[in-house]
């Protein structure tokens, strides 16, 4: 059975702080794994990462994936009150073209 | 403009009655799915359909049904028969069956059973 394990599930921290979001996985016949954020109603893309240790970034978000560990990480640095979202990872399952989506992680940034 | 257009948003059904969440996309994409979310979980998998008159089970299929007659629609029934309807439900596409560029969601129905 696939599996997607997000961590924490939720976290506060104040404006200008530095954050690490983990997403760890099991699945099979893995393709890709993909970074969302969801803020209100419709989650919105962020990162899509197939190859080890190539981080991508994206202004203060950047992100990067394990393939032998199976894990990512989504970093967000000098956070700001409008990072504050539930962040959600989901591995891509090649041949069932499908994500599978961990549980997210509920991001709050206070003032 | 392109996109992905779920209703209604809100929906609001008594105990033991069908329902039928509408998800229609104009962005020519093949692949669609439906997506569950509860508070404090992720999203679970419904039913998925990669091709018109073909789709398949997801995690949680029992107590749904969907019907995929043309490639820009793709509706949820929640029969009576699924436990606890309750929930806010997604509903997704994809250019391209490789997942190449992720999914594009709409902007969800929440669903409250009474």
């Amino acid at each position: 059975e696939d599996k997607v394990v997000q961590s924490p599930l939720s976290l506060v921290v104040h404006e200008g702080d530095t954050v690490t979001l983990n997403c760890s996985y099991e699945v099979t016949n893995f393709r890709s794994l993909l970074w969302y954020k969801q803020e209100k109603k419709a989650p919105t893309f962020l990162f899509m990462l197939t190859s080890s240790g190539i981080e991508k970034k994206s202004g203060r978000l950047s992100s990067i994936l394990d393939k032998k560990e199976l894990f990512s990480i989504l970093n967000i640095t000098a956070t700001q009150t409008g990072d504050s979202a539930i962040y959600l990872c989901a591995p891509g399952i090649q041949g069932a073209q499908k994500l599978v989506f961990g549980q997210g992680t509920r991001l709050t940034i206070n003032p | 403009d392109g996109g992905i257009t779920q209703s209604p948003k809100y929906l609001f059904r008594k105990e033991g009655q069908n329902v039928t969440l509408s998800c229609e996309q104009n962005l020519n994409h093949d692949a669609m799915y439906w997506y569950r979310q509860d508070p404090g979980q992720g999203l679970r998998l419904i039913y998925y359909s990669q091709i018109v008159n073909d789709f398949q089970k997801g995690d949680i299929a029992e107590g749904y049904s969907v019907s995929r007659e043309k490639k820009e629609s793709f509706p949820l029934t929640v029969t009576s028969a699924q436990k606890n309807p309750t929930a806010f439900y997604l509903c997704a596409s994809s250019t391209d069956l490789t997942l190449s560029y992720g999914y594009t969601f709409g902007s969800g129905t929440r669903l409250t059973v009474v």
